[in-house]
């Protein structure tokens, strides 16, 4: 069955440091999202994207944080410059299509620490 | 604000019997509606998904549906030590450029007792 793949599985970086997460989505899907979440808290919507362009960001994904799709496979979250509190899983996600009835198939998730 | 509110457990059952997790929304004009299965230090595992009043089963699942009430349930039947995960009930909402953001429960912890 495909699968959404992420890499790394776990990044640790040191404070103001930047960071890419990367996820390749299931390759028949159009519409790409980050979600993140932070221990012990709830899955929480980042930003979602279609036709290389941000469709919806959440009040989270500040000017810290870009998305990419550089080639065709490839889907990348960048933190500019981390902060503590940017600590949390990191789940990349993709759907088909346009309609509420798609279902988001996630990935294993990046684990981000931030020292 | 929409918001989904799930009751945080842990919900503890005895093996084979049956896990009635529920959820409730804000958002009166929500359409789909999803039930993720999370494992500790894992992702989200799509395990139903419902659209219509009523019931939906698939194998152990049904998923109930009542939107006049902003409702939704999970039933596992013959709960097993392996169903013991956090259960996220997650509902579609429209965003931008006709995407639709998941809005996520905080989950509600299962315990199958063996």
């Amino acid at each position: 069955e495909p699968e959404v793949t992420q890499t790394p599985s776990h990044q640790v970086t040191q404070m103001g440091q930047e960071v890419i997460l990367r996820c390749v989505p299931i390759s028949n899907h159009l519409y790409f999202y980050w979600y993140r979440q932070i221990l012990g808290q709830k899955v929480e919507f980042l930003v979602s994207f279609y036709n290389n362009e941000i469709s919806e960001k959440s009040e989270i994904f500040d000017d810290q944080f870009s998305v990419e799709r550089p080639d065709g496979s490839n889907f990348t979250l960048k933190i500019r410059s981390t902060k503590l509190e940017d600590s949390a899983m990191y789940f990349c996600a993709s759907s088909t299509g346009t309609y509420s009835n798609q279902p988001q198939h996630f990935g294993d998730g990046t684990r981000l620490s931030i020292l | 604000q929409k918001e989904v509110e799930q009751n945080s457990g842990p919900l503890s059952v005895p093996e084979g019997a049956i896990a009635s997790l529920n959820c409730t929304y804000s958002d009166r004009g929500s359409q789909s509606f999803f039930w993720y299965r999370q494992y500790s230090g894992k992702s989200p595992e799509l395990i139903m998904s419902i659209y219509s009043n009523g019931d939906k089963e698939d194998g152990r699942f049904t998923a109930q549906l009542n939107k006049a009430s902003q409702y939704v349930s999970l039933l596992i039947r013959d709960s097993q030590p392996s169903d013991s995960a956090t259960y996220l009930c997650a509902v579609s909402s429209r965003g931008g450029r006709s995407s639709y953001k998941l809005i996520f429960g905080s989950g509600t912890r299962l315990l199958v007792r063996p």
